[in-house]
């Protein structure tokens, strides 16, 4: 089965720093890439995913994300955060294959917190 | 908006009470799936579902229960709920939102504590 790791639990910066969460994951077939943010209280919304092409990819809101095939990584990157950056965010696999559902796995989440 | 609520948005219940979530969407998605999210675990799979009466279960499925009888709803039934499964529940959608492919959209999520 496979598994995503978010190496940083709880990451703090102040306003304007930038940002960046690492994910990798296990698996060795073609998977599709995503990250979600969790504002406080709030459901899960999809920042950006990744599915082929251009490993570099762009979201909502001023993040990327890079794939690195050969690392198995997804890392997400904000040039200069701001305050309403504060959230959880979530990196999430899904096995390109027929056979998988769609069936998400997530990682276990990084908290940002973003100082003025 | 993927036009998914659930209901309730909050419960308390107490140990060996059963308890249903439901969740309803208006967009005839085949695929739906129940989440439960606990600090330090993310989002884990408990169940989802293809199709009218079609489903399966994910990777935390002990004690609890689902049905799809309608395209729209997808119920999740906790038996005889336990103090374990106190958690927020989401319940997602695999949508096909602004052009967009192979991406789950989540609901609003439902606070259980089970005392």
């Amino acid at each position: 089965a496979q598994s995503v790791s978010q190496h940083n639990h709880h990451v703090i910066l102040s306003e304007a720093a930038s940002l960046e969460l690492g994910c990798n994951y296990s698996y060795g077939g073609t998977v599709n890439l995503f990250w979600y943010v969790q504002y406080p209280g709030q459901h899960l919304q999809l920042l950006l995913k990744y599915f082929s092409g251009d490993p570099l990819v762009k979201g909502i809101k001023g993040f990327e994300a890079e794939f690195i095939k050969s690392k198995f990584s997804f890392n997400l990157r904000k040039p200069s955060v701001q305050w309403s950056d504060t959230a959880e965010y979530f990196c999430a696999v899904n096995p390109n294959s027929g056979g998988s559902n769609y069936k998400l796995t997530f990682g276990k989440g990084t908290l940002l917190t973003v100082n003025p | 908006d993927a036009g998914i609520t659930q209901s309730p948005r909050h419960k308390v219940t107490e140990t060996g009470t059963p308890v249903t979530l439901r969740c309803h969407q208006t967009e005839n998605h085949r695929y739906m799936y129940w989440y439960r999210q606990d600090p330090g675990h993310g989002l884990r799979l408990i169940h989802y579902s293809y199709g009218v009466k079609d489903t399966d279960k994910g990777e935390v499925s002990d004690g609890y229960s689902v049905s799809r009888s309608k395209t729209e709803d997808f119920l999740l039934t906790l038996e005889s709920a336990t103090s374990s499964q106190t958690s927020v529940y989401f319940c997602a959608i695999r949508g096909f939102l602004a052009g967009s492919t192979d991406t789950q959209y989540f609901g609003p999520g439902t606070r259980l504590t089970v005392l």
